[in-house]
């Protein structure tokens, strides 16, 4: 039962450039989250996904593109990578609290990112 | 809108003593709270979480919380600090229902001296 895990670990991009970061859970969460953390910021949301073939923009998405084909995957893209991009990047899944009573999310290591 | 504040962005305890870090929310309803610890270069985990019942509440390596209503607050306590507790600790709080989007405060650096 490996969790949360995140591909890459680590990324150096050149503005401009594309990028996939991918999330996998084998604990089959209904919901699914990216966040970024910036020094003196915290986390914030950037999408999540209630489920299977959907997804919702959550507060800092401008950027950033992601899909959930299958249920134990989320990607996030950037489509063209900006030097304000960088940051550390973690996913989180949790259970549809409306159904499990709990908002706990678990989260992955994190990925690594920066754009020169 | 939910927000949480951490007032504290740094603190240093010597090894031993006990800890108290201060976390704030501003929530219309009862919220979801939690406490998260990132160790350097690790992701998050949980170390409690409140969602209702007893306002004191046991977490996991010896800390505790106590969500107080009357002052908006999730307090972490820790009665004596190891070195291994230095690490980065988050408050958060999410809306109760069917909406899990968890707002994080900024977190509180814990510096542990020998």
């Amino acid at each position: 039962n490996a969790g949360v895990t995140q591909t890459p670990k680590f990324r150096v991009l050149k503005t401009g450039q594309s990028m996939t970061l991918l999330c996998a859970q084998d604990m089959n969460h209904e919901y699914m989250y990216w966040y970024r953390q910036d020094p003196g910021m915290g986390l914030r949301l950037i999408h999540y996904s209630v489920g299977e073939g959907t997804t919702a923009k959550g507060e800092v998405p401008d950027g950033y593109n992601v899909s959930r084909l299958k249920k134990q995957n989320f990607l996030l893209g950037l489509e063209s990578a900006a030097p304000s991009q960088t940051s550390v990047y973690f996913c989180a899944s949790s259970y549809n609290p409306g159904t499990s009573g709990t908002n706990e999310q678990f989260f992955g290591p994190g990925t690594r990112l920066t754009v020169l | 809108a939910q927000s949480v504040t951490q007032p504290d962005i740094h603190i240093t305890v010597s090894e031993g003593a006990s800890l108290e870090l201060r976390c704030n929310y501003s929530y219309g309803a009862t919220p979801y709270l939690f406490w998260y610890v990132q160790s350097p270069g690790q992701g998050l985990q949980l170390l409690l979480k409140y969602f209702s019942g007893d306002t004191l509440v046991q977490g996991i390596k010896g800390f505790e919380a106590e969500f107080k209503r009357s002052q908006s607050s999730f307090n972490l306590r820790k009665p004596s600090v190891h070195w291994s507790d230095a690490a980065e600790y988050f408050c958060a709080v999410a809306q109760t229902g069917t909406a899990s989007k968890l707002t994080f405060g900024t977190g509180t650096r814990l510096q542990v001296t020998l």
